[in-house]
């Protein structure tokens, strides 16, 4: 089915290791974002992407790396984890920038940092 | 900060009340969108309303948007428990992103 998938879903990992977050989307679409989502704060843009081998930074995107070789998949790298990046992530895909389209949503990977 | 902000933070209501939440956003927008987001999920796109339109209807969901008080309500009619989320506006923020607000927290009670 057609969709935007994370992986994976839970992730319980320690400080000072490296992790990445999968996502994957099969609509072709040419926009992609992570976000974090925390209580008080909301969802903040960490990074995006407007095509394969294209990305920026967020709003937040200190201690993330991201890469785009393919326009399906958009993975999130925290190099070197803190306590501070515990959090629940999600994935986005967009056809089109900024609010002109909906973005659509990944269920989320609820990652917590020991 | 272009963020939208949601009021109330929290809302309880019987079901088949109306519920109505309102959005606050601080800079010019071309378009305002909403979203609702159910316990443990991602979120899922409800409607999309233009600057240059006043209402928006979508099933049960009507929304406004007041770009002179730079405001948007979104009113849901007939609450059922299953509308039981947290609800956001989203704007536009830099050339390609959105900012999300903090979020309406919506129970009903069956």
């Amino acid at each position: 089915d057609a969709g935007i998938t994370q992986s994976p879903r839970y992730k319980i990992t320690e400080t000072g290791r490296q992790v990445t977050l999968m996502c994957h989307q099969t609509w072709s679409h040419s926009y992609m974002f992570w976000y974090r989502q925390d209580l008080g704060h909301g969802l903040r843009l960490i990074y995006y992407s407007a095509a394969a081998d294209i990305t920026d930074k967020g709003e937040v995107p200190d201690g993330y790396v991201v890469s785009r070789s393919k326009t399906e998949n958009f993975p999130l790298t925290l190099e070197s984890a803190t306590r501070s990046q515990t959090s629940v992530y999600f994935c986005a895909s967009s056809g089109s920038a900024g609010g002109n389209q909906p973005q659509h949503f990944g269920d989320g990977t609820r990652l917590s940092i020991l | 900060s272009q963020q939208g902000e949601e009021d109330p933070q929290a809302l309880s209501i019987q079901e088949g009340e109306n519920a109505t939440m309102n959005c606050s956003y601080k800079t010019s927008i071309n378009n305002l969108q909403w979203y609702r987001q159910n316990s443990g999920r991602g979120l899922v796109h409800l409607i999309l309303i233009r600057s240059n339109e006043r209402e928006k209807h979508s099933g049960r969901l009507r929304v406004t948007l007041d770009t002179s008080k730079k405001s948007s309500s979104l009113l849901i009619t007939a609450s059922r428990a299953a509308d039981t989320a947290s609800y956001f506006c989203a704007t536009k923020g830099g050339a390609n992103n959105l900012f999300f607000g903090t979020g309406t927290r919506l129970t009903v009670i069956p």
